[in-house]
Order: structure tokens, then sequence, then C-alpha cells
């Protein structure tokens, strides 16, 4: 069965950093890209970029390039988002889901962040 | 790049029919695939249709997907409607490694 198993949700203040995890397993982790993609409150899906983890090929959106890291550890099938100085509107749900061609076709279960002073 | 707009919400009775649409801004709505996903409220989202009008198994048949070239737009159309269905549901294309979703649809069964 296809997971993919993120970490829970953080609490942290503007200026800090921060790294959310996406674990796959039940398939191939080399042989797929895998996606992130945001979620504000109580607003729409925004695709932020994917990287395959067999070779750590990365693509980031325009809207968040500069703005966050993808990175990607195939020994434990791990995928990861980070950022090095957080702001009160990086507080959102943060999905990973795996690419199968065109589509998203398995997600995480979301990584709630939470931002403020 | 490209920008996916849907209806901000559509509602309709139970076991009626509605159809959501998403235009595609630039480009061909039919060169690259358009994938829908629904979203129940506090969860995941999940695909209903994927590559313009397939079903993923364990999707029912009352919904499906089509393009139409004329008004460069998708649509997702959901049959004999359920109480189950009411939720977000969002149109996702892509070019050029960049990955669009459209602003999200609420669907309402009242």
């Amino acid at each position: 069965e296809v997971q993919l198993v993120q970490s829970g949700a953080e609490v942290k203040k503007p200026g800090e950093s921060l790294k959310i995890s996406c674990k796959g397993s039940g398939y191939s982790f080399t042989s797929y890209w895998i996606g992130w993609v945001r979620q504000m409150p109580g607003k729409g899906l925004e695709w932020m970029g994917i990287i395959y983890p067999g070779d750590s090929d990365t693509r980031y959106s325009p809207s968040f390039q500069g703005q966050v890291t993808i990175s990607a550890d195939k020994s434990i099938s791990t995928a990861y988002l980070q950022w090095s100085s957080l702001k009160a509107s990086d507080t959102a749900m943060y999905y990973c889901a795996r690419l199968n061609s065109a589509y998203f076709d398995y997600w995480g279960q979301g990584t709630l962040v939470t931002v403020s002073s | 790049n490209f920008m996916l707009t849907q209806p901000h919400s559509v509602s309709e009775s139970p076991g009626k029919t509605v159809t959501i649409s998403c235009t595609r801004s630039s480009g061909s709505i039919a060169s690259n695939y358009v994938q829908w996903y629904q979203q129940r409220p506090g969860s995941s989202p999940t695909t209903v249709i994927y590559e313009d009008n397939q079903r993923p198994s364990g999707v029912p048949d009352r919904f499906s997907g089509s393009i139409d070239s004329s008004s460069n737009s998708a649509s997702l159309t959901i049959s004999g409607l359920k109480t189950e269905d009411e939720a977000d549901y969002y149109c996702q294309s892509y070019d050029s490694s960049n990955w669009v979703f459209g602003g999200g649809t609420k669907l309402t069964v009242l």
C-alpha cells in the first residue's frame, strides 16, 4: 500500500527555521517525483515545487522560488520542505503528494505550520 | 504561465446532476491533461478524475470529466448527487514543469 506520512504540526516564531518531512513507503521512492502543495487557511491549493528523489532534480513554482528549499534523502525514502526564516504568512497546511505522470495520485495527511509571535 | 478559473461555488439537490467548469487562461486546454481533486473538510485531497476523463479505481462512475477546446475549458460532471459529494473540487493541469491548480469550487448538496 502506497503511503506518504508527514511530520507533525509545528508552531514557530517569525524568523525561525523549519524543516518538515514526508516519508514514502509501499513503492519505489526513487522512481516518482514528490510534490509539495500549500493550502493557506480557508484558501485553495498552490503548487510549490517537486523533486525527483532518484537524482534530486528539483523544480520550483516561480511563486516559491527562493522562499523555500525542497530536498530528499533517498536512503530513508523521505522528502523535505524547509524554510530558513519563517514569516507569519507561511502559516498554512502543507501537503506532499506523489506525482504519477501528470497528476498527484497519493497525498500525505498534511503538516500544519503555524507562525506566530 | 497560465491560470485555471473555476466558479467559486455551486449548489444542487440530491439526485441531480452538477457540472463544474475550469477555464484555462492561455494555451490550449487540450495540450496538457486536466485532473480533478475532491477535498472534504479536514481531509487531504483525493483524485476523482485524471488525464481529462479517467477515473481512479474506487471512484464511482457518477463522476466524469471532459474537455472542450472551443471554450478552452474542462468540466467535472457529477450525476446522481449524494450528500457525501459535498466538498471542494479543484482542477489541475501543467506545462513546462509548472503545475497549476484552479481556485477551487465549493459544492453544496442541499
